[in-house]
């Protein structure tokens, strides 16, 4: 149990261009989602923390107008690059804490996005 | 506060030998600590986690840790290392599981 997949795994984009990421609980409802970003060789940074039908919650420096994030379900959680640059080229990954569990995240396989 | 520091970023062993990855962190109150392999362009998977119960916390692939309060440790083993523990890992402080704290993670060798 407790599986989050993403998708997709790997995208590459133009510069410019937008690019929608899924990530999903698929046995079971995520009262919350998380979007880390990760660059290589380095740890995960948290970007935002998102509750299902509210606004995100976004981590210092992180420009929420660039990376939009929807979670309109609690199964579904969306993180769309707006007008990605290649700065924006990095492994995302995304989490999700079942309600109740206060203390443990399920983290997805992540998605590799290059921008070209 | 909460933070995690990881005293290694490298450690090489022998296929066979012990593994040892040192992980120390700081919390104003009682944490969670976990600990997380990633094998390179892959996702995190959980080895571990303490959660105030048994201090010596037994994980998936004969890891193991113990929570040591008074050291503030939180350190991982493993008797004999497996070419397939090569990886990349992670321990994760959080308290209420709303945050959690990375730190910057060991890489693991392991030399046939």
């Amino acid at each position: 149990g407790a599986v989050v997949s993403q998708h997709p795994s790997r995208v590459i984009c133009k510069s410019g261009t937008s690019v929608k990421i899924e990530c999903r609980s698929l046995d079971f409802q995520a009262t919350t989602m998380f979007w880390y970003r990760q660059f290589p060789k380095q740890s995960l940074m948290l970007m935002a923390t998102s509750n299902e039908g509210s606004k995100a919650t976004y981590e210092q420096g992180v420009e929420k107008d660039k990376f939009l994030i929807n979670h309109a379900s609690l199964t579904l959680s969306t993180l769309t690059v707006t007008s990605a640059h290649p700065e924006d080229s990095s492994f995302y990954i995304c989490s999700a804490r079942q309600g109740g569990e206060a203390y443990e995240q399920y983290f997805g396989p992540g998605t590799r996005l290059t921008v070209t | 506060a909460q933070s995690v520091t990881q005293l290694d970023s490298h450690v090489s062993v022998s296929e066979g030998t012990p593994v040892l990855l040192r992980c120390n962190y700081s919390s104003s109150y009682s944490p969670s600590l976990f600990w997380y392999v990633q094998h390179p362009n892959k996702g995190l998977q959980l080895l571990l986690k303490y959660t105030s119960a048994a201090t010596l916390v037994k994980g998936i692939n004969g890891f193991e840790a113990e929570f040591k309060k008074s050291e503030t440790s939180f350190h991982l083993t493993k008797p004999s290392a497996h070419m397939s523990d090569a990886a990349e890992y992670f321990c994760v402080v959080s308290v209420g599981g709303n945050q959690f704290y990375f730190g910057t993670g060991t890489s693991l060798t392991v030399i046939p």
